[in-house]
Formats: structure tokens, sequence, C-alpha cells
């Protein structure tokens, strides 16, 4: 059973850099889909970032620029890195782990996509105030 | 990007009724040469993370009782709760993931 772990700190300063680390445990990070997720207070959810391929990237393009994920095959963990934070940026971070389905596409040749997010680790609050 | 709308945004229900919440996308999630819909749902109450109910619009996950459903295909889509339980109160989400960027309905609030 794939388990996910969030950790960092739970206050940030505005203008500074948010840092958080996932820790995966039942699986190996070196295959698979791996986001982070986040929720401002009462609200809804926003895809942030994901990598995959141990190391291939796609952010959401509202954050690019500020946005840095990152992997840790050694110590099965992977990383976010948000600069330049605001209050808007509060919110409950998840991580979560998206496998992947074979297909053939329009000219039958075999390709790889990602599923759903499953499991989903248990989200830290990461408030941003002075 | 898709974008993903929900309706009703919050909706209550007696115990033992039913319970229909609506997922629309802004182009077809289907994708024709393996005839899927790219369409999960997932149930959040307060304090914990989503969990997964449905993928694939309808194939329900293991272990998630069978009074939960979801149907449709192309852009609109359906979770039912076929008999509310106490404790099916919760915030529920649909989400695409057809396209490279993974999107979320804004949830709806199914209430006793």
């Amino acid at each position: 059973q794939v388990l996910l772990q969030e950790s960092g700190p739970g206050l940030v300063k505005p203008s500074e850099t948010l840092s958080l680390t996932c820790t995966v445990s039942g699986g190996s990070i070196s295959s698979d889909y791996w986001s982070w997720i986040r929720q401002p207070p009462g609200k809804g959810l926003e895809w942030i970032a994901y990598i995959y391929n141990g190391g291939s990237t796609k952010y959401n393009s509202s954050l690019k620029g500020r946005l840095i994920i990152s992997v840790d095959t050694s110590r099965n963990q992977f990383s976010l890195k948000l600069s330049s934070v605001t209050a808007a940026d509060t919110a409950v971070y998840y991580c979560a782990r998206q496998t992947t389905h074979d297909y053939h596409d329009s000219n039958g040749v075999s390709k790889q996509w990602f599923n759903w997010f499953d499991p989903w680790g248990q989200g830290i609050l990461v408030t941003v105030s002075s | 990007d898709i974008a993903m709308t929900q309706s009703p945004d919050s909706l209550a229900v007696s115990l033992g009724e039913r319970a229909t919440i609506n997922c629309k996308s802004s182009r077809s999630i289907f994708y024709s040469s393996n005839k899927k819909n790219y369409l999960s749902w997932f149930q959040q109450k307060p304090g914990q993370p989503p969990k997964l109910l449905i993928y694939w619009a309808s194939t329900r996950e293991s272990g998630v009782p069978d009074r939960f459903s979801g149907s449709g295909s192309g852009t609109d889509f359906t979770l039912t709760i076929s008999s509310l339980q106490a404790e099916d109160v919760a915030v529920y989400f649909c989400q695409q993931y057809y396209d490279s960027v993974p999107t979320f309905g804004q949830g709806t609030k199914v209430e006793i």
C-alpha cells in the first residue's frame, strides 16, 4: 500500500519561499506521476505541478515562474518550492500519485497517460503571514 | 485548460433519498481510441483529503459502497448516491485527467 506524507513549515512570511516535501512509502517514486495540489480554506482544489519519469515536470501556468518541483529518488521523496508567496498562497497542500495506463493513439501507436489521483497525503496547512 | 463546472453548489437530501450531482466539462473528455471517459469523482469530509470514489466516469473504486454510481459521457456526467446515509455528508468533486493539466470542479456540498 502506497502512503504519502507531506512535511514542511506551517507558516511562511510574505515574499519568501514555501518549501514542502512529500515522502512516499510502500512504492517506488521512479515510476508514475507525482503531483502537488492545493486547497485554500473553504475553497476548491487546484492542481499545481507534477513530476514523472524520474524528472520530467509540468507546472500550472498560473503559477509558472514561481514553482520548482523536484525529486530525490534515493529518499523516495519529491518536493515543491513556491517563491514570492502572498496571502493568496495560504492553503492546505496535498501530494498525490497518479498511476498510468497504456493506450493506442489515432495512428495505433502505443502510448502512456496518467490516471486519477490516488492515494493522497493527509495534507499540510501552510499559512502565509508576517 | 478544460473547465469543470458542477451543479448544484449544494443540496440537502433526506436520509434514504437520492442525491444527484452534475459535472460538465468545457470540452469532451471521451477518448474514442479506448472508449473511455477520463473523469473521476472524489468525496471530501472536513479535515480529510479527498477520497477516490469513481474513475473512468463509472468504475467504482474498491471498497466504495454500491449506493454510489457514476454515469455520463463526453461532456456531461453525474454522480448519484442512491440512498443517502448520514456518513455521506461531504463535499464531492469531479476531476478530469484527459488533458495534461488536470482540473477539478468547484465542489458540491451534500447535507442532510
